[in-house]
């Protein structure tokens, strides 16, 4: 079975602050890993996605994220957060041929 | 651009009707998803279709059911709504099977169950 744990719920950073959101991952199989971002009263937005190409994989709006494979962790940043980046954001891991699991989502806050 | 749509962004309902939520995507993706969204709890899969008049049971089943009588459309089915299916309802969808392929979500349907 596949599990992903993201570390914080609520994560609160000051505007041109690093953003740092954690996404650690469970997986018996060479994982598919997943970013996605949803604003107030949106659907879900793909940030990025790791599919066993490069480990540092870059996504929009100036994101990023690292799949560490020792780690079994795939956290999420941003080197100047901007108070659009105010959002939910969700981690989630796939493998084969099965549906995505997704974590319970952080609030990222930016603070003028 | 791909586009999923959902009936209604939101919905308000009485314990005990039956509730339908449509789904349709535009772009000839084979398999949907219906997740239920809950603060704290993130996205739950409550059932998904990977072919025309097939589904599977997801994480949390009980007291949903779903048909998929065209390709393109997905519903969800809520029997005898309960005031413990109030939630955000998020549906998806994605080309072929493969967990690599990102899935295109709906903007959710609110619903309220009174």
């Amino acid at each position: 079975a596949q599990s992903v744990t993201q570390l914080g719920s609520h994560v609160s950073v000051s505007e041109g602050a690093l953003v740092l959101l954690r996404c650690n991952y469970s997986s018996s199989v060479p994982p598919y890993l997943f970013w996605y971002v949803q604003y107030p009263n949106q659907g879900l937005q793909l940030l990025l996605k790791y599919t066993s190409a490069a480990t540092l994989v870059k996504g929009i709006n100036g994101f990023e994220a690292e799949f560490k494979k020792s780690e079994t962790s795939f956290h999420l940043t941003k080197p100047s957060a901007h108070m659009s980046d105010a959002a939910e954001y969700f981690c989630a891991v796939s493998s084969g041929n099965t549906p995505l699991v997704f974590g319970k989502g952080t609030r990222l806050s930016v603070i003028a | 651009d791909v586009k999923v749509t959902q009936s209604s962004r939101y919905l308000v309902k009485r314990t005990g009707e039956k509730v339908f939520l449509e789904c349709v995507q535009d772009m000839d993706h084979e398999n949907m998803f219906w997740y239920r969204q809950d603060p704290g709890l993130g996205l739950r899969l409550i059932y998904f279709s990977y072919d025309v008049k097939m589904k599977e049971k997801g994480d949390i089943p009980e007291g949903y059911s779903v048909s998929r009588e065209k390709k393109e459309r997905f519903s969800l089915i809520l029997e005898s709504a309960s005031t413990n299916q109030t939630s955000m309802y998020l549906c998806a969808s994605t080309p072929i099977a493969g967990g690599h392929n990102e899935q295109f979500f709906g903007p959710g349907t609110r619903l309220t169950v009174l």
